[in-house]
């Protein structure tokens, strides 16, 4: 079945980077787009970027323009996303998600979530 | 920036109850509009995607409407199962998401 996996916990002090990877299983890695998503203690859901899974191109949004990397390894049909000088506001679940291309279908298929926390 | 904007932002309804949740966005969107259902502690599911097009799989007491800039999310004869978080979610212009409205059980 379709699947995202991603990466376990971690526990980051500030100013440090972490970096979460999303595995993708049962579709055509390279025909999706695939997207960060990030969830606060209480807040809304937050689009961070997207990586077009074909041919890489990448996608950020303004607020973590500068801080944020999201590559592939399409032999491993997985995504990485590397978010840089983390502070305490950056402590939320990431999840990873999918959309075909244009994203007319929506975010189908979603990662189960890792929770990132910084604290020093 | 596309902003979204749920109301109510918590709703009280009871099961067999018929309740509607309103999203508006900042500026006309067209039909790009999803609704997705959270529960504590899992990864949001995808219900509607453009509007009023019923994702695979979700039973059909769900239903979507709306374009421009207001969109409403209609749930049928609540079941037990259906209380939990909802959020809708603009794609016109990138993605952003409304500030999501939590329903329970009355």
């Amino acid at each position: 079945q379709v699947q995202l996996v991603q990466s376990g916990a971690e526990v980051k002090k500030p100013g440090a980077s972490v970096k979460v990877s999303c595995k993708a299983s049962g579709y055509i890695f390279t025909s999706y787009a695939m997207h960060w998503v990030r969830q606060a203690p209480g807040q809304r859901l937050e689009w961070m970027g997207r990586i077009n899974g074909g041919n890489g191109d990448t996608k950020y949004s303004q607020r973590f323009q500068g801080r944020i990397t999201i590559t592939r390894d399409t032999s491993a049909s997985t995504a990485y996303m590397e978010l840089n000088s983390l502070r305490s506001e950056d402590t939320a679940v990431y999840h990873c998600a999918r959309t075909a291309p244009g994203a007319y279908y929506g975010m189908d298929v979603w990662g189960q979530g890792t929770t990132v926390t910084v604290s020093s | 920036d596309i902003q979204m904007t749920q109301s109510p932002s918590t709703l009280s309804a009871s099961v067999g109850d018929r309740v509607t949740i309103t999203c508006r966005a900042s500026q006309s969107i067209s039909s790009w509009l999803a609704w997705y259902q959270q529960k504590p502690g899992k990864a949001p599911k995808l219900l509607i995607y453009k509007a009023s097009s019923l994702e695979s799989g979700v039973p059909s007491r769900f239903s979507g409407s709306g374009s421009g800039t207001e969109f409403t999310l209609t749930i049928n004869s609540l079941q037990p199962d259906d209380f939990a978080t909802y959020y809708c979610q603009q794609y016109n212009s990138w993605f952003t998401f409304g500030q999501g409205t939590k329903l329970e059980i009355k």
